[in-house]
């Protein structure tokens, strides 16, 4: 059964930098699948931060390209996200999220994590 | 950046009733459609993708419907645990750009 569960600090001072860290049970961090990240502010609707496959090169929402890196821990099996340059827009629930590479349901996002509340705030 | 909108934002519909969503894309996006369910204080379901596929586990009330720029979601016959937010999303780009209609809210009328 495959499990994602993130990790990091709940409160954030403004300006400072947003780390979360996913851990993948059940698969691999270096199946045919994608690692990605999505926010939801309370309330809203869903943000695609970004995604990342296996060890490659990142892609990320334009929007949010400047402040935003993800990444591989390759003997962890768990990916990360770091936002920097943080204000209290950021404020949001943040999912990691396994997308499809291969085979049916390919391209979608098939398993979530709970999510973690992350607010940005002095 | 292909936007998605969904309609209507509230939708209130009876128990046992049928209800159909919308969601509407700036730009083809072929079947690469998927819907999602969200239950308060849960993460979104994985409930069509490829524009009419029920991914697994998924009952046969949920059927998705549409190519190119316009789709649905049909739920028919209506059960309590139905009542949730559904978002859309398009999953056509390369390089990725994953977009996300603004949900709508199904809620007991």
């Amino acid at each position: 059964q495959v499990q994602l569960q993130e990790s990091g600090p709940g409160l954030v001072k403004p300006s400072e930098t947003l780390s979360l860290t996913c851990a993948v049970s059940g698969d691999s961090i270096y199946s045919s699948n994608w690692w990605s990240w999505v926010r939801q502010p309370a309330g809203k609707g869903l943000e695609w931060i970004g995604e990342i496959y296996q060890s490659g090169s990142p892609y990320y929402n334009p929007s949010l390209k400047s402040r935003v890196t993800i990444s591989v821990e390759k003997s962890k099996n768990q990916f990360s996200l770091k936002l920097n340059s943080t204000t209290a827009a950021d404020t949001a629930v943040y999912y990691c999220v396994r997308r499809v590479g291969a085979g049916p349901p390919r391209g979608v996002f098939d398993m979530w994590s709970q999510g973690t509340m992350v607010t940005v705030s002095s | 950046e292909i936007e998605m909108t969904q309609s209507p934002a509230t939708l209130s519909v009876s128990p046992g009733e049928r209800a159909t969503l919308s969601c509407r894309a700036s730009q083809s996006v072929a079947n690469s459609l998927a819907w999602y369910q969200q239950r308060p204080g849960q993460p979104p379901r994985l409930l069509i993708f490829g524009a009419s596929t029920r991914a697994p586990g998924i009952p046969a009330r949920f059927s998705g419907g549409g190519s190119g720029t316009e789709f649905t979601l049909t739920i028919s016959s209506l059960q309590s645990e139905d009542f949730a937010l559904y978002f859309c999303h398009q999953y056509n780009n390369w390089p990725p750009l994953h977009t996300f209609g603004q949900g709508t809210k199904l809620q007991i009328k």
